[in-house]
């Protein structure tokens, strides 16, 4: 199966510096690379998602970036608020023979004032 | 558009008792999950369905038994809880291919005393 890492476990930023989280995978047949956000008391949501024929993509202040020969995908925050203090995981994916999602161990991002 | 429902959202069980936790999805999604996630240790695939009448195992299925009479549903049970059940367990589900991601519902606080 797949082996899923993050990086770093938590994480603490000012309000609008920037915020980056990596995620590395080891199946190198994972085309799917969504990113979930989850506060606290909530199920995860899903805040953006890349395929493996797009380097990069953005969505106002979070892009998410993959790089599939060193096999990692990192997701970016810009200008960070205090409503982005979540959990963020990552969950890669081979979406020709997986059904399930391999959930990242998680990062905890605090957005301080 | 309720999206997933989970019931209930809390719920105080003794060791030795039985409960079923109820996933209800109005997506017409065809799979459908259960997860448990505990502190540190991230999301964890107990369950999961491909489509109604067809369950399969995850990671941790031990303990557990689940049920897809109808597409919309899918039951999680405890036959017999132990301490170690003691978790937020969240259903979810996805369209045929996850390509646009999953959908959790809201999450089911359990205790085992």
């Amino acid at each position: 199966g797949e082996n899923v890492e993050q990086h770093p476990s938590t994480l603490s930023v000012q309000e609008g510096d920037s915020a980056v989280i990596k995620c590395t995978y080891s199946d190198s047949a994972s085309n799917y690379f969504p990113w979930y956000k989850q506060e606290l008391g909530k199920g995860p949501q899903l805040i953006i998602d890349i395929r493996s024929n797009v380097g990069e993509k953005k969505d106002q202040r979070i892009a998410v970036t993959l790089n599939k020969t060193a096999k990692h995908f990192s997701l970016h925050i810009t200008e960070t608020q205090p409503e982005d203090s979540a959990v963020y995981f990552c969950a890669p994916r081979n979406t020709g023979t997986a059904s399930k999602l391999t959930f990242g161990t998680g990062t905890r991002l605090q957005v301080t004032l | 558009n309720a999206g997933v429902t989970q019931t209930p959202k809390f719920r105080v069980l003794k060791t030795g008792q039985s409960m079923t936790l109820l996933c209800a999805q109005d997506m017409n999604h065809e799979y459908m999950y259960w997860y448990r996630q505990d502190p540190g240790m991230g999301l964890r695939l107990i369950h999961y369905s491909v489509g109604e009448g067809t369950t399969a195992k995850g990671e941790v299925p031990d303990g557990y038994n689940v049920s897809r009479l109808k597409k919309q549903n899918f039951l999680l049970g405890l036959e017999s809880a132990a301490p170690s059940q003691t978790s937020v367990y969240f259903c979810a589900s996805s369209d045929l291919q996850a390509d646009y991601g999953y959908t959790f519902g809201s999450g089911t606080r359990l205790t085992v005393v």
